[in-house]
């Protein structure tokens, strides 16, 4: 119950393109929806994050979409740029609590 | 403003050995967290502190993993004896509490652990 289960484990799009990760939850607890975005060698720096009493939010290119009653959240990146090539980690927690982490996505933005 | 510091940033070990890590949080962080990251998974916490007191502890394999933060600032971690599958990185956390509550966790760069 404690599980958020992330998809694909990898991804390859074009530069331009729009990148979509996908995350489901089990636990209804969970009140706060993180992503990371981690590059080799450092530590995950977070990027957008999500409390469930909205339906989507939006940062620059970077959106989140919730589905409270399908205990699902995604993570879309517009006009996706190499610069993005990076491992992503969707999470839950009560707030103030433990993050609990996907397995990641490694995506990769082809020039 | 300063991120989390730890140090070091790198370390090669021989099972049975013992290692200490140390991070030191954003200032004015009471939150505190310690997380193991496994090559090719995601992080799982190991111990999180408020201020100076653990407030979960449940995934900290405490035969051998010891963690402090004395004073409510400055952590260590230690894991003695160290075993092969302790090799990952471990990162440290820390949050800013408003109102009783905590906020978004922002993670130092990690220290990388081989144990051989």
């Amino acid at each position: 119950q404690q599980q958020v289960k992330q998809s694909p484990q990898s991804l390859i799009v074009q530069k331009g393109g729009i990148s979509i990760i996908n995350c489901a939850y089990e636990n209804t607890a969970f009140d706060y929806f993180p992503w990371y975005q981690q590059f080799p060698g450092k530590g995950p720096a977070l990027l957008i994050a999500i409390r469930p009493d909205v339906s989507e939010k939006k940062e620059g290119r970077f959106t989140i979409s919730f589905n409270k009653s399908a205990k699902q959240f995604s993570l879309h990146i517009m006009d996706s740029q190499p610069g993005d090539s990076a491992t992503y980690f969707c999470a839950a927690s009560i707030v103030g609590g433990k993050l609990i982490f996907g397995q990641g996505t490694e995506l990769s933005v082809k020039p | 403003e300063a991120g989390v510091a730890q140090s070091p940033r790198y370390k090669i070990i021989e099972k049975r050995q013992s290692v200490a890590f140390w991070c030191n949080p954003i200032s004015g962080h009471a939150t505190l967290y310690w997380y193991q990251q496994i090559l090719g998974q995601g992080p799982k916490l190991l111990i999180q502190f408020q201020n100076n007191g653990v407030v979960d502890d449940s995934q900290l394999p405490k035969d051998r993993f010891s963690a402090e933060r004395l004073k409510g600032v400055d952590s260590t971690l230690k894991i003695q004896p160290a075993k092969l599958e302790d090799s990952a990185v471990y990162l440290c956390a820390s949050s800013l509490i408003l109102g009783g509550v905590a906020y978004e966790q922002y993670f130092g760069p990690g220290t990388r652990l081989t144990v051989t």
